[in-house]
């Protein structure tokens, strides 16, 4: 069973405008959650992270949101540059057990 | 230095051969793990390492056997995998246990015929 679901496998967005990716997760023993953002052949990057005490978090052009109660978070880029087309992992901790990912979002920046 | 370094970046084996895989970090970082990700799925953890101590075993097989020899190193040891063992294997470390920010090194892709 997916704790951690990311329910788009691709976003196409126009560059500039605002991509907004979605996570939802099921387990309510998750604190903290994190975006990484990957290029095909490389490691993940870390890109943003929110704990469960916060419903938002901001770092130059993205943003993070969390909604406890919906179980549910979202990851805002605004403006879409092309450098930002990559997969996108929502991952998930609920201590020091390692992350729990979901299956990725892959968002195309269109010129 | 904040990079998680692994070697080799590529390897191919047969199901008899015995290989390691390699990860280092000079972060001063006192968690480490090992991740497997297979082609369009997201990572999977197998082994968290916490103050040079396996943590966490996530019921990886026995022909995986993880290492770590000191505070920077960790090494992924495999003996007679299996063509379904195919996979890029990724490192990351934390600073510590508790601490949610892992960072990942680039992965090593691993073929097994």
């Amino acid at each position: 069973d997916q704790q951690v679901k990311q329910n788009s496998p691709s976003l196409s967005v126009q560059e500039g405008r605002i991509s907004i990716l979605n996570c939802d997760y099921t387990n309510s023993m998750f604190d903290y959650f994190l975006w990484y953002k990957k290029y095909p052949a490389e490691g993940p990057t870390f890109l943003i992270s929110i704990s469960s005490i916060k419903d938002k978090n901001e770092d130059g052009r993205f943003t993070v949101f969390l909604n406890k109660s919906a179980k549910h978070l979202s990851l805002h880029i605004v403006p879409s540059q092309p450098g930002d087309s990559a997969v996108y992992f929502c991952a998930a901790s609920g201590g020091a057990d390692g992350l729990t990912f979901g299956k990725g979002t892959h968002l195309i920046i269109q010129p | 230095d904040t990079e998680v370094t692994q070697t080799p970046k590529h390897l191919v084996m047969g199901m008899t051969n015995k290989k390691s895989l390699k990860c280092e970090q000079h972060m001063g970082h006192r968690a480490m793990y090992w991740y497997k990700q297979k082609a369009k799925k997201p990572p999977e953890l197998m082994f968290v390492y916490s103050y040079e101590k396996l943590s966490i075993n996530e019921s990886v097989p026995s022909r995986f056997s993880p290492e770590c020899p000191n505070s920077s190193l960790l090494n992924l040891h495999l003996h007679a995998l299996q063509p379904e063992d195919s996979a890029l294997y990724l490192c990351a470390s934390s600073q510590d246990p508790s601490y949610n920010e892992q960072f990942f090194g680039p992965g090593t892709r691993l073929t097994v015929l």
